[in-house]
C-alpha cells in the first residue's frame, strides 16, 4: 500500500503568515490523484484540493495545491484565524486510499 | 443541497457486529460512489472501502476483508456500512462520504455525513 507520510507533525504560525504543508508518498500517486482534507475537532473533514492542485467549491483561493509523483505540497498564502486545523492528505489512486497521519496547524 | 445523514451512536460488546447507515439526499444516489472512513479517538483517517451505490459492488481495504461488509438500498437512498467480530480497537467515528469524478473506485471524498460514534466495549 501507499504510505503517506507529512510534514511537520504540528505547524505554529500566526495569522497572516504563510503555511507550507508536505505530504510524500513512498511510491508514485497514479494521475496525481491526491487530495487535501482540513479538520476541525468535532467536525467531519473538509474536501480542499482533489487532484492535486483543483481547489474543491467553495475554497477561498488562499488555499492552493503542487506536487506530482511523490511529493505534494498545500500551501495557505495568508493565514485566517479559521484555517487553524488538522490537515490531512489522502491518495485515491490506489487500494486501499490511504491518508497521511496528519499535520496540525496551530496559532502561535 | 447534497446531504448525508448517519445513523446514531452505538455501543457494542467483543465480538458483536455494528451496521452504520447512511441516507443521501440532493442528488441522484446511484450516480456517486461512497466511501466509508474511520477516525479513532485522537487518531487520524483510515479509509476503509467504497461501495458503487448504481450495482452495489464494492472494493475493502484488505485490513478489514472478512470482517466489513458494505449494501446499499436503492428505494431509500440508503447505504450501509455493517463491521463484524468488534474489539475495542474499531472504536471510532464512521463516516461515509460520497466519491466524486470517479474512475473506476479511484475517486475523493467530497461531501462528508455527520460521523457516527461506535464504541467497543465489555
Amino acid at each position: 500500500e501507499i504510505v503517506l507520510t507529512q510534514s511537520p507533525g504540528t505547524l505554529s504560525l500566526s495569522p497572516g503568515e504563510r503555511a507550507t504543508l508536505s505530504c510524500r508518498a513512498n511510491q508514485s500517486v497514479s494521475s496525481s490523484y491526491l487530495a487535501w482534507y482540513q479538520q476541525k475537532p468535532g467536525q467531519a473533514p473538509r474536501l480542499l484540493i482533489y487532484g492535486a492542485s483543483s481547489r474543491a467549491t467553495g475554497i477561498p483561493d488562499r488555499f492552493s495545491g503542487s506536487g506530482s509523483g511523490t511529493d505534494f505540497t498545500l500551501t495557505i498564502s495568508r493565514l485566517e484565524p479559521e484555517d487553524f486545523a488538522v490537515y490531512y492528505c489522502q491518495q485515491y489512486g490506489n487500494s486501499p486510499h490511504t491518508f497521511g497521519q496528519g499535520t496540525k496547524l496551530e496559532i502561535k | 443541497q447534497v446531504q448525508l445523514v448517519q445513523s446514531g451512536a452505538e455501543v457494542k460488546k467483543p465480538g458483536a457486529s455494528v451496521k452504520v447507515s447512511c441516507k443521501a439526499s440532493g442528488y441522484t444516489f446511484t450516480s456517486y460512489y461512497m466511501h466509508w472512513v474511520r477516525q479513532a479517538p485522537g487518531q487520524g483517517l483510515e479509509w476503509m472501502g467504497i461501495i458503487n451505490p448504481s450495482g452495489g459492488s464494492t472494493s475493502y481495504a484488505q485490513k478489514f476483508q472478512g470482517r466489513v461488509t458494505m449494501t446499499r438500498d436503492t428505494s431509500t437512498s440508503t447505504v450501509y456500512m455493517e463491521l463484524s467480530s468488534l474489539r475495542s480497537e474499531d472504536t471510532a467515528v464512521y463516516y461515509c462520504a460520497r466519491g466524486d469524478l470517479c474512475s473506476s473506485t479511484n475517486c475523493y471524498a467530497h461531501y462528508w455525513g455527520q460521523g457516527t460514534l461506535v464504541t467497543v466495549s465489555s
